[in-house]
C-alpha cells in the first residue's frame, strides 16, 4: 500500500499563475481532506470530499480556490491567480469511514507551494 | 462549532523527564481523539488515538487519557528522548466526519 500520494512535493509559481496540487488517497479510502499549514503554524482544514462530491468546504477561501475529487483519478486542489500569501504546505489526508467512526486518517507528504 | 484548544504551545524538557500536553474540545458528540507527531519538513504521523468508550490507552512510552465529562484529553510521554522533539497535534473527530486539530505543541527534549 503506497499510502497517500501527493504531487508535486515542491511547486514554485509566479504571482498570478495557477497552482494544481494532486492527491491520490490510500487504496480503499473514499474520503479526502485538504489542510493548509503556514510556517510555524497548525493544520487548517480547507475542504472534505468524497468521490464526485464536496461534503464540507467551510475552510476554503471564497475566491480563487477550488477542489474536486472525480470518479476516476486523484483529488485536485486548484489555486488560481496565486498570491504570496498562498505560500504554504498543503497536506492531503484520506480515510475510510466505517459505522462508528473514521478510520485510518493518514496524511500525504504534502506539497510545498512557494509563490515568487 | 468545533474548537480544540491545545496547551502548552511550547514545551522544553530534559531528556528522561516526562512531557504532558493537554487539549480541550467543545463538541460533546466528538468520539475519536488522535494525536499526531510532525517532525520538521515532514507529514503529520499518527502516534496514538483513543475512542470515546475508553478512558486511557498506552503504547510503550506514550499514553493518552480522555475525560469525556470535562471534555479534555492529554498526551503523556515518559522517559523522553531527543528524537521525541517535534510538533505534536491533538485532534477530535465529530459528526462532521473530519478531524479538527489543535494549534500544536512544539516539544524540545534537551540531551
Amino acid at each position: 500500500n503506497a499510502g497517500v500520494m501527493q504531487n508535486p512535493r515542491h511547486l514554485v509559481r509566479r504571482r498570478g499563475q495557477e497552482a494544481r496540487l494532486r492527491c491520490s488517497p490510500m487504496k480503499g479510502h473514499s474520503h479526502v481532506y485538504w489542510y493548509r499549514q503556514l510556517p510555524e503554524e497548525g493544520l487548517k482544514f480547507m475542504v472534505y470530499l468524497q468521490k464526485e462530491n464536496i461534503i464540507d468546504e467551510s475552510g476554503m477561501p471564497k475566491e480563487r480556490f477550488s477542489a474536486e475529487f472525480p470518479k476516476e483519478g486523484p483529488s485536485i486542489l486548484r489555486i488560481q491567480q496565486v498570491v504570496r500569501g498562498d505560500s504554504a504546505a498543503y497536506f492531503c489526508a484520506s480515510s475510510q469511514f466505517i459505522t462508528g467512526g473514521v478510520y485510518g486518517y493518514t496524511f500525504g507528504s504534502g506539497t510545498r507551494l512557494t509563490v515568487v | 462549532g468545533e474548537n480544540v484548544e491545545q496547551h502548552p504551545s511550547t514545551l522544553s524538557v530534559q531528556e528522561g523527564d516526562s512531557a504532558v500536553i493537554k487539549c480541550t474540545y467543545s463538541d460533546s458528540a466528538s468520539n475519536y481523539f488522535p494525536w499526531y507527531k510532525q517532525e520538521l519538513g515532514k507529514r503529520p504521523q499518527l502516534i496514538i488515538d483513543i475512542r470515546s468508550n475508553v478512558g486511557e490507552k498506552k503504547d510503550q512510552r506514550i499514553a493518552v487519557t480522555l475525560n469525556k465529562t470535562a471534555k479534555h484529553f492529554s498526551l503523556h510521554i515518559t522517559e523522553t528522548q531527543p528524537e521525541d522533539s517535534a510538533v505534536y497535534f491533538c485532534a477530535e473527530h465529530n459528526a462532521g466526519n473530519m478531524l479538527t486539530f489543535g494549534g500544536g505543541t512544539r516539544l524540545m527534549v534537551k540531551p
